[in-house]
């Protein structure tokens, strides 16, 4: 069975400066997908970035980009220029490739953006 | 289009009742997922349609739970005889096609007293 592990519950970040959260997993599946979603108090989850495992290069969206260390099972979010708006519960999640396409969430990581 | 919407946004009901939760997905979508995610928790799968039929429902907790997708399209999550257990935010979400990108509704709120 697959895991997700989010290991810091609360982060803070002043507005404008940078922000790391952390995600590792457990899988013994060569082809899979990562993700990150953003939950603002609204309830709805929002893709931020999607990374495949068999690409090596980093994924990047705008102020979002992933550190992902395949052999290390390791998928930290980088969160630039931090926003007001970036406050939110951000959740790892990881789906195998093929037919059984169930995502496996983390426990959450409560960010707050501080002004 | 439209996103996933899903009725009601919050549900309140007395221990032992049953209760039906109702998603709308993003027009052509084949695929649909429901997940529970109790509260300080993430989202944990519960089953996964394509098309009519329940690709995988190895998440339903126990046999008081069952959904359906008769037309392909709307999607009824059902509660029987439930329990203070089951309170949770439930979540839908679509994809066009299996293992595409999974968009969310935003929930319904399940409380049961």
């Amino acid at each position: 069975a697959q895991t997700v592990t989010q290991s810091q519950p609360e982060m803070s970040v002043q507005e404008a400066e940078t922000v790391t959260l952390s995600c590792t997993y457990d899988t013994s599946e060569n082809n899979y997908y990562l993700f990150w979603y953003k939950q603002p108090p609204s309830r709805q989850m929002i893709l931020v970035i999607r990374q495949e495992a068999y690409k090596q290069q980093n994924a990047t969206e705008n102020r979002f980009s992933v550190n992902f260390q395949k052999a290390a099972k390791s998928f930290s979010l980088k969160i630039s220029d931090s926003q007001l708006g970036d406050t939110a519960m951000y959740f790892c999640a990881f789906m195998k490739h093929g037919n059984n396409n169930d995502m496996r969430f983390g426990a959450g990581t409560r960010l707050t953006v501080k002004p | 289009g439209a996103g996933v919407s899903q009725t009601p946004s919050n549900k309140v009901t007395e221990k032992g009742k049953y209760v039906e939760l109702r998603c709308d997905p993003i027009s052509g979508h084949t695929a649909l997922y429901w997940y529970r995610q109790s509260l300080g928790q993430g989202p944990e799968f519960l089953i996964y349609f394509q098309g009519t039929g329940a690709a995988d429902d190895s998440g339903l907790p126990n046999d008081r739970f069952f959904a359906v997708r008769p037309e392909g399209s709307v999607s009824t999550l059902k509660i029987q005889r439930t329990e203070r257990g089951d309170s949770a935010v439930y979540l839908c979400a679509s994809s066009r096609t299996t293992g595409g990108e999974q968009y969310f509704g935003p929930g319904t709120r399940l409380t049961v007293t």
